[in-house]
């Protein structure tokens, strides 16, 4: 069984509209949990950093949200854009130890 | 731009042989991070550099090494090639390595092991 899953593993949203992604784990203990943003072919760049104590970090139209009891985490996406299409993963960091990464959710924001 | 640089772009080799990627981190990054992705694994962790000293080790090969120069830039070092090492190498950089650093990836080399 994967420590990260993700969900859905694909999504095609219209321009404007507002989607919500999905990442469920069973990595213990972490010290932070991230979103990546991934065009194809190219490195990921960072969207949130949220520490295990955190339950909510913005960055522009990116809000994401941890639950800790539950073990899960979201990323919410506000007006989409057609830059927004992407794949987007969920990584745990286990104090600098070890990095488990998702598997992604590949994005695509129609006109 | 991040500011990582990644050399090369893309490198086409044969099984068996040996092949050296390169990491430049951003000016004033002490921490070196790489990364494989494969089509059917995903992103995984391969080894973190903190100035020089080996810091992390995820799951790299026993045929894969790594090391971080006195300049900070890094070497990915891959031998004994074989089919299913195909796949893009990241190499990412932050200011201390330390927990809850935003760490910042390269382009990435594309290995394509024929």
């Amino acid at each position: 069984k994967n420590q990260v899953e993700q969900s859905p593993q694909s999504l095609i949203i219209l321009e404007g509209k507002n989607c919500t992604l999905q990442c469920n784990y069973t990595v213990s203990p972490f010290s932070n949990l991230r979103w990546y943003k991934q065009d194809t072919g190219r490195g990921p760049v960072s969207l949130t950093i949220m520490t295990f104590s955190e339950n909510t970090k913005s960055n522009g139209r990116y809000t994401a949200t941890l639950d800790a009891d539950t073990k899960q985490s979201s990323l919410h996406i506000t007006a989409s854009q057609l830059s927004d299409s992407a794949s987007y993963i969920c990584v745990l960091d286990n104090y600098g130890q070890n990095f488990v990464f998702g598997p992604g959710t590949r994005l695509s924001v129609l006109p | 731009d991040s500011g990582v640089t990644q050399t090369p772009k893309h490198l086409i080799t044969a099984t068996g042989q040996r092949v050296t990627l390169r990491c430049s981190p951003r000016s004033g990054d002490l921490s070196v991070y790489w990364y494989q992705q494969s089509l059917d694994q995903g992103l995984q962790f391969l080894i973190q550099y903190y100035n020089g000293e080996e810091r992390a080790k995820g799951n790299i090969l026993e045929r894969f090494s790594a090391q971080q120069f006195p300049d900070l830039h890094s070497e990915l070092n891959l031998s004994s090639l074989e089919l299913g090492d195909s796949a893009l190498y990241f190499c990412a950089s932050s200011v201390q390595g330390g927990v809850n650093t935003e760490a910042f990836f390269g382009q990435g080399t594309r290995l394509t092991v024929v």
